[in-house]
């Protein structure tokens, strides 16, 4: 069965460091889709990002970069001089393309100080 | 084009009550997905829909809990009597047919459901 394993419960950093969340998971397929999602204090699921099994190329974005590893099963989301906006729970999650369901991890709630 | 509505987003119940909540898929979509998101945790998968279809129900607590998405309207999710623990956030989500990015999910902005 999928899992998806967010060890970081809660992370603070102040304005302008650079921090990491992980993601782990666990799946018997062999093709299958990682996103992450942003979900501000407002409540709303922000897509950030939806990456495929088969390519594993790192993607930046912006400030915004991942960190595809299969050989280790994870799905790392970095965020370069954060900001105080960028203050939210953070969702790492699975989709196995035998099914259609998202499995999500428990979440990361990144707190940036000024 | 307008993206996944859900509509109350808030709701207020009663013990014993009975909650509907409602979702309008984007245009051109046929799948739903319905989410729960309980206090301080993830989103867990309740019920995947296809128009008049049930495909997977198998996050679906067993009784009071059921789900629609009707050949016209919005899909349902309905809990019959419901209790103190059904409070949570409830977040629809839909994608476009298998073959044009059915692979991709866009939710709602959720239904902030309150059991008092």
């Amino acid at each position: 069965a999928q899992k998806v394993t967010q060890a970081q419960t809660e992370i603070s950093v102040v304005e302008k460091e650079d921090v990491t969340l992980d993601c782990v998971y666990e799946t018997r397929d062999t093709t299958y889709y990682l996103f992450w999602y942003k979900q501000p204090p407002s409540g709303e699921l922000v897509f950030l990002i939806r990456r495929n099994s088969f390519d594993e190329q790192n993607e930046i974005s912006g400030r915004y970069s991942w960190n595809f590893q299969k050989s280790t099963s994870s799905f790392n989301f970095t965020i370069t001089a954060s900001q105080v906006v960028d203050s939210a729970v953070y969702f790492c999650a699975l989709q196995e393309t035998s099914g259609s369901r998202l499995t999500f991890g428990e979440g990361t709630q990144l707190t940036v100080n000024p | 084009n307008a993206g996944v509505m859900q509509n109350p987003r808030h709701l207020v119940r009663r013990r014993g009550q009975e909650a509907r909540l409602r979702c309008s898929p984007m245009k051109g979509h046929s799948h739903v997905y319905w989410y729960r998101q309980l206090p301080e945790e993830g989103l867990k998968f309740m019920v995947y829909l296809q128009k008049e279809n049930i495909i997977d129900e198998s996050g679906m607590p067993k009784e009071r809990f059921s789900a629609e998405f009707p050949k016209e309207g919005p899909s349902i999710l309905r809990i019959q009597q419901v209790v103190r623990g059904d409070s949570a956030a409830y977040f629809c989500a839909s994608s476009p047919p298998r073959g044009r990015g059915h692979y991709e999910q866009y939710f709602g902005p959720g239904t902030r459901l309150t059991v008092t």
